[in-house]
């Protein structure tokens, strides 16, 4: 099946202890993308790869850092949480190059809840 | 880059009526627009998208419609159910920077049986 894997799916942490939160496709997509949801603040990006190796900031990335070693995975990483991180935290992929003009949309992961105390 | 505005952000509309959803954006460019319907405490999922060298699209008891001139789109889901209680999320795809999206900030979306 075709999927976007993210885990755990609920964390909670202590100020300042570093965390992972990974992330896994199997559709071969070159893009992928972290982005946290807050109430009323809808998904803002966090990261996003365009492929392997290849990593920019989106529009919220202080105090996250992520990795594109593989196709496939796209890891978050927080060195030093702290509890403004709360939130609800998604990865997505796709394919800019297949279907038609505009490319494949985003397929999301089932999410990670976050809780910094 | 993009900016992506979307209204209203609550709405509440009885069982059988039509619900409708805009969004606006700022990049001429931006060529993709999806729509993401979004669960309580789950992902959100694609339900309906258009590309811009289209006009409307239907899918059902759901629609969107683009006007690449005034640079809004619309969704509009006819018959109401309880099960579309959700929050949508419109988005649109910027395609001078490969595959970026922007997201709207969500209406919450009930139906009252």
């Amino acid at each position: 099946e075709a999927q976007v894997t993210q885990n755990p799916r609920y964390l909670i942490t202590v100020t300042g202890k570093k965390l992972t939160v990974t992330c896994s496709q199997n559709m071969n997509h070159e893009y992928m993308s972290w982005y946290r949801q807050d109430p009323g603040l809808g998904l803002r990006q966090i990261y996003y790869s365009m492929n392997v190796e290849v990593t920019d900031k989106g529009d919220v990335p202080e105090g996250y850092k992520v990795s594109r070693k593989e196709k496939r995975n796209f890891p978050l990483i927080l060195e030093s949480p702290s509890p403004n991180q709360t939130s609800l935290y998604f990865c997505a992929s796709s394919n800019p190059r297949t279907g038609r003009a505009g490319g494949s949309p985003l397929h999301f992961g089932n999410g990670t809840r976050l809780t910094v105390t | 880059g993009e900016n992506v505005e979307q209204h209203p952000s609550t709405l509440s509309v009885q069982e059988g009526d039509s619900a409708v959803i805009k969004c606006t954006y700022s990049d001429s460019a931006s060529n993709y627009f999806p729509w993401y319907k979004q669960e309580l405490g789950k992902r959100p999922q694609l339900i309906i998208d258009i590309r811009s060298n289209v006009g409307e699209k239907k899918d059902q008891r759901i629609a969107v419609t683009l006007n690449k001139t005034a640079k809004h789109f619309s969704l509009h889901i006819t018959e109401t159910q309880p099960e579309d209680s959700a929050v949508y999320f419109c988005a649109a795809r910027e395609a001078n920077t490969g595959n970026q999206f922007y997201f709207g900030t969500g209406t919450s979306l009930t139906v009252i049986p």
